[in-house]
């Protein structure tokens, strides 16, 4: 069974900048959902994907925005990037079936704003 | 709204010795909660789960928890440490801004382990 997969691993870019992150979801996995984790925190629900549609948005400006594809995978893009944005940007996934399901998380990716 | 309070942002013990990382949750409805562990760079790995099948819930690595209700807990526990264990430990619990469910995060506690 393959697991959550991101990319890239790591990435630095500059203030006012746009950014995509990918995620891979689990086998048979077809909820999607992005979480940012500052250092030193633990992560904040960013949104969530389900049938290609958000499905739940967390307290995160219209600036963070996503998509989800038909096999299930998914994008996390951000425009105009703030020096805030720094964080671990962390994808899981998880079976459509409620909030009892477990989520299971990629390794995550590195963003850092110069 | 619901959210999660860890006591303790870091916890040093030293091996073979208890584990007790704390949670309390608040919650507007009956909570799911879940235990999340994290090693240095790397994503967050379920260790366990309760979702009010029972209230002493049995995870992965030897770790447990219980649900009590009348304290707002789920505080997790290992009889013995390892020096493996040295992670940070993330308690949470089940959100319905997203519809199958999303999860509110406390703020983590470091467990350290001493030979």
């Amino acid at each position: 069974e393959t697991g959550v997969t991101q990319s890239p691993t790591h990435l630095i870019k500059t203030r006012g900048q746009q950014v995509t992150l990918r995620c891979s979801s689990q086998s048979g996995h077809n909820t999607v959902s992005w979480y940012q984790q500052a250092l030193g925190q633990g992560p904040q629900f960013i949104f969530q994907y389900y049938r290609e549609e958000e499905n739940g948005r967390g307290n995160f400006p219209p600036r963070f925005s996503g998509l989800q594809f038909p096999n299930y995978s998914s994008e996390l893009n951000v425009n105009a990037l703030e020096l805030d944005d720094s964080a671990l940007y962390l994808c899981a996934s998880s079976l459509a079936g409620g909030p009892n399901q477990p989520q299971h998380f990629g390794d995550g990716t590195r963003l850092s704003i110069l | 709204a619901q959210s999660v309070t860890q006591l303790g942002s870091h916890v040093s013990v030293s091996e073979g010795a208890l584990v007790l990382l704390r949670c309390n949750y608040s919650s507007s409805v009956p909570p799911y909660l879940f235990w999340y562990v994290q090693y240095p760079n790397q994503g967050l790995q379920l260790l366990l789960k309760y979702t009010s099948a029972a209230t002493l819930v049995k995870g992965i690595n030897g770790f447990e928890a219980e649900f009590k209700k009348s304290e707002t807990s789920f505080h997790l526990t290992k009889p013995s440490a390892h020096m493996s264990d040295a992670a940070e430990y993330f308690c949470a619990v089940s959100d319905r801004r997203g519809s199958q469910g999303n999860l509110i995060f406390g703020k983590g506690t470091k467990l350290s382990v001493k030979p």
